[in-house]
């Protein structure tokens, strides 16, 4: 079974900055990663999904890269919505990374 | 548009049974699988398992194997995912979801509340 490991586990920043969550498989996945949004009280969204593609209706400012063990999602420049948790995905999810308003 | 409707929140005592309901609309039913994911309070989510739409068959993760049980109604657009032997470690949110393919999934329930306490 891969493990995917999120870090960090919190991430505070304000509206308008940059963020950047890392997500790191325990054996290589090639580009088969997702990752999702949740919000309190809602179901997880789609965001992206084949390590880099916009999920459709997901706004540019949201990008994923990465291969093999080694995964990025990049928010280019927070909005007040954007403040959430953060899953990746390969079948089974890593542990999570929130966005929290600072 | 792709709709997946779950039935209502459900409180249960250890030991009883949980059945949830999935009802689908705006596509064909038995070209998806649908996967059920579950999310303990406060904590992330965990995948636990799939049926196949179209042939019924399944594949879930093993701690819950000897317990769920999860069919399918075709006629109905409906799957439903059963738990047996509740303990308190059950409680949690039930979802259902689309698998558009490739393990992507594209289309969530609400979410079902199972609270399992004496």
């Amino acid at each position: 079974e891969i493990v995917l490991t999120q870090s960090p586990a919190t991430l505070s920043l304000s509206p308008g900055e940059r963020a950047t969550l890392s997500c790191r498989a325990s054996q290589s996945v090639s580009s088969s990663l997702a990752w999702y949004q949740q919000k309190p009280g809602q179901p997880p969204r789609l965001l992206i999904y084949d390590a880099s593609n916009r999920a459709t209706g997901i706004p540019a400012r949201f990008s994923g890269s990465g291969s093999g063990t080694g995964f990025t999602l990049t928010i280019s420049a927070l909005e007040p919505d954007d403040f959430a948790i953060y899953y990746c995905q390969q079948r089974t999810f890593g542990g999570g990374t929130k966005v929290e308003i600072k | 548009q792709v709709q997946l409707v779950q039935s209502g929140a459900e409180v249960k005592k250890p030991g009883a049974s949980v059945k949830v309901s999935c009802k689908t609309s705006g596509y064909t039913f038995t070209g998806y699988y649908i996967h059920w994911v579950r999310q303990a309070p406060g904590q992330g989510l965990e995948w636990m398992g799939w049926i196949n739409s179209n042939s019924g068959g399944t594949n879930f993760v093993q701690k819950f194997r000897d317990r769920v049980t999860v069919t399918r109604d075709t006629s109905i657009s409906t799957a439903y995912m059963e738990l047996n032997r509740l303990t308190s470690d059950d409680t949690a949110v039930y979802y259902c979801a689309r698998d558009r393919g490739g393990w992507l999934f594209d289309s969530w329930g609400q979410g079902t509340p199972v609270t399992v306490s004496s």
